[in-house]
């Protein structure tokens, strides 16, 4: 599997700020994800970003507040934009299997506080 | 819309006792269900894909089967190290790109 990091790993930030977090995989994948996981829950698709492509967000999720790029194989960012405490999560990003295109191997995350 | 419900929501078994976990689910059509193990502070650590009722994988002390409606994650002998959220998801044939819907997760606490 795909060895993923993330940056950062964790940040505190003030309300009405904005946070980019960035996600780098040791090979090229087509398919990336962003995840949130909130205090307690369970995981969330947030988008699907594929190189080339807009990405494609899930019910909830707008491109205004999520911003995403992929701007090649290995890299993605996931900015979180205009924060409220509610936004307060881990966010996480994964890449499917280069192969059946099914599993998900997942990076650290990145656990985020916003004041 | 795909559902996923995971119980217990938590369990606490002592070192050696064996006991599952189980994992519900509602799909259209299931291109895959899949377990994932979750340490405080990480990732998911990918564990199993299933992809047909009747199929069983194994890995050392776990155990995953799978039917039409629910998979069991079996945990044989339990060790301390064993202690995680494991998390059950499921991936639609219908469902745009590759998109898990995850449950709740069970947190597993083993004992010494």
């Amino acid at each position: 599997s795909a060895v993923i990091s993330q940056k950062p790993s964790r940040d505190i930030c003030q309300r009405g700020t904005s946070l980019t977090i960035q996600c780098q995989v040791d090979s090229q994948v087509t398919m990336m994800f962003w995840y949130r996981q909130q205090p307690g829950q369970s995981l969330t698709l947030i988008a699907t970003a594929n190189q080339g492509s807009e990405a494609t967000y899930e019910s909830g999720f707008v491109i205004d507040k999520f911003p995403i790029s992929r701007p090649n194989l290995t890299f993605s960012t996931l900015t979180v934009s205009n924060m409220s405490p509610e936004d307060s999560s881990i966010y996480l990003c994964s890449v499917g299997n280069r192969v059946s295109y099914n599993e998900q191997f997942f990076g650290p995350g990145t656990r985020l506080t916003v004041l | 819309e795909d559902q996923v419900t995971q119980s217990p929501e938590a369990l606490r078994l002592q070192e050696g006792e064996s006991s599952s976990l189980n994992c519900s689910y509602t799909v259209s059509g299931l291109r895959g269900l899949f377990w994932y193990r979750q340490d405080p502070g990480k990732g998911p650590e990918f564990l199993f894909t299933l992809y047909s009722a009747g199929e069983e994988k194994e890995k050392e002390r776990l155990k995953a089967t799978l039917t039409k409606k629910e998979s069991f994650l079996h945990i044989t002998a339990p060790k301390p190290e064993d202690s995680a959220t494991y998390l059950c998801a499921v991936q639609a044939w219908e469902t745009s790109g590759s998109r898990l819907t995850f449950g709740e997760g069970t947190q597993l606490t083993v004992n010494p």
